[in-house]
């Protein structure tokens, strides 16, 4: 949706290595989340925030970490990429609990 | 745990034909209700948000309804076009905000 993006679009990187996400906002939204999206599983939450500086996990949010040190940004970091981690990724925002808008996605090779 | 199920899995239909999508869930305790379509190697485009206190909802050719106690939800799109074709998902929101739950997916091919 208008208003969410996301960078890097594609990446590809080394195992072992951090790699930072950034999901950009600007609906003024309080709520932000990062999905990953595989094949055979839908998708899954693995962080999300209601405000700044205040998140919490998702179901797979392990290796994952996030910050958010202003409302219109939501960072996720994967602390030593593994090739579990390949995925595309999708940050969502909402103005409330019950509804969400997505982004673009960034699809993320790891080798 | 909130389940929700999308049938059909993947629909062909020829160019004009009007259908139904259907999402079933488990748990009636659920607010908000949202419709999306994803075309292959994007990302997901919201069509229709039904709040709890709704029952439907219309956007042109597209109207989605709610029936919280049969756990039902239908998407129901209006002669069909070409530009239909997409992977189309229902959600469900219960509980607190990491709680969004989506539906299997139905992936729609509309045919000239």
């Amino acid at each position: 949706d208008a208003g969410i993006t996301q960078s890097p679009r594609h990446k590809v990187t080394e195992t072992g290595t951090p790699v930072t996400l950034r999901c950009h906002q600007t609906e003024n939204h309080r709520y932000m989340y990062w999905y990953r999206q595989d094949p055979g599983h839908g998708l899954r939450l693995i962080h999300y925030s209601y405000g700044v500086k205040d998140t919490d996990k998702g179901e797979v949010s392990d290796g994952y970490s996030v910050s958010r040190s202003k409302t219109e940004d939501f960072l996720l970091t994967l602390e030593s990429a593994t090739s579990s981690q390949t995925s595309v990724y999708f940050c969502a925002t909402g103005p409330g609990l019950y509804e969400q808008y997505f982004g673009p996605g960034t699809r993320l090779t790891v080798t | 745990k909130q389940e929700v199920t999308q049938i059909p899995a993947a629909l062909s239909v020829p160019e004009g034909e009007n259908l139904v999508l259907n999402c079933s869930f488990t748990d009636s305790a659920i607010y908000n209700l949202q419709w999306f379509r994803q075309d292959p190697g994007k990302g997901l485009t919201s069509l229709l948000l039904i709040q709890s206190s709704q029952r439907e909802q219309t956007s042109g050719r597209l109207n989605a309804s709610l029936d919280k106690s049969s756990g039902r939800s239908t998407l129901y799109i209006a002669a069909s076009q070409p530009g239909d074709s997409a992977t189309y998902l229902c959600a469900g929101y219960t509980g607190t905000a990491s709680k969004l739950t989506f539906g299997t997916g139905t992936r729609l091919q509309v045919t000239l």
